[in-house]
């Protein structure tokens, strides 16, 4: 069964700690791995797309990384307003383009 | 912004009526989605749509039906809403090997 899990459910940091986000998957056939932040109230805002072990992708004080099995969610120096919560998505194979979600972390990022 | 809203962004209906909620889209993106976000379970797939009158039943479709009669316009209805169905539902769109981009939401809340 095509599975997306994320670790920790929720991370609470002070402003400047470091930490990762962890997102494993198991699926048949992985077209791409994405990540998304969402804010309450809002719907999830694209991040990044990873299509290959080893590939990475930065974008401010997020990195994030891929390997076979699992995904990293990397936030260096973290600010309050990097809190959120992330989501994790594998796309399976196949014509249909569909995403299956992991359940989030809510990262809190205290001044 | 992406060209996606919903409509409406909240609801309070009573049990045992019809909902339909509106997701409509000027990006002219081929693929089309619903979801439904609880707490604990993230985001989980309701139906799909990849083309005019082309739809097809996601995870948790029971009770759930859908309609896409022009490719800007995608609409879910339940059909007897439950208190079940309570949820926060989200629309996303997508162009083929693309991530989602996913509208604002819709509150439902059945009484």
């Amino acid at each position: 069964e095509d599975q997306v899990t994320q670790s920790p459910e929720a991370l609470r940091l002070q402003e400047g700690e470091s930490s990762s986000l962890n997102c494993s998957y198991t699926v048949s056939g992985l077209r791409g791995l994405f990540w998304y932040r969402q804010d309450p109230g809002k719907g999830p805002e694209f991040l990044f797309t990873l299509y290959s072990a080893g590939e990475e992708k930065e974008k401010e004080r997020l990195k994030a990384t891929l390997t076979k099995k699992e995904s990293f969610l990397h936030i260096t120096a973290p600010k309050p307003e990097d809190s959120a919560t992330y989501l994790c998505a594998v796309a399976l194979g196949g014509a249909t383009n569909k995403l299956i979600f992991g359940t989030g972390t809510l990262l809190a990022v205290q001044p | 912004d992406a060209g996606i809203t919903q409509s409406p962004r909240h609801k309070v209906t009573e049990t045992g009526t019809p909902v339909t909620l509106r997701c409509h889209q000027t990006e002219n993106h081929r693929y089309m989605y619903w979801y439904r976000q609880d707490p604990g379970h993230g985001l989980r797939l309701i139906h799909y749509s990849y083309g005019v009158k082309d739809t097809d039943k996601g995870e948790v479709s029971d009770g759930y039906s859908v309609s896409r009669s022009k490719t800007e316009d995608f609409l879910l209805t339940l059909e007897s809403a439950t208190s079940s169905q309570t949820s926060v539902y989200f629309c996303a769109i997508s162009a083929q090997d693309y991530g989602y981009t996913f509208g604002s939401g819709t509150r439902l809340t059945v009484v």
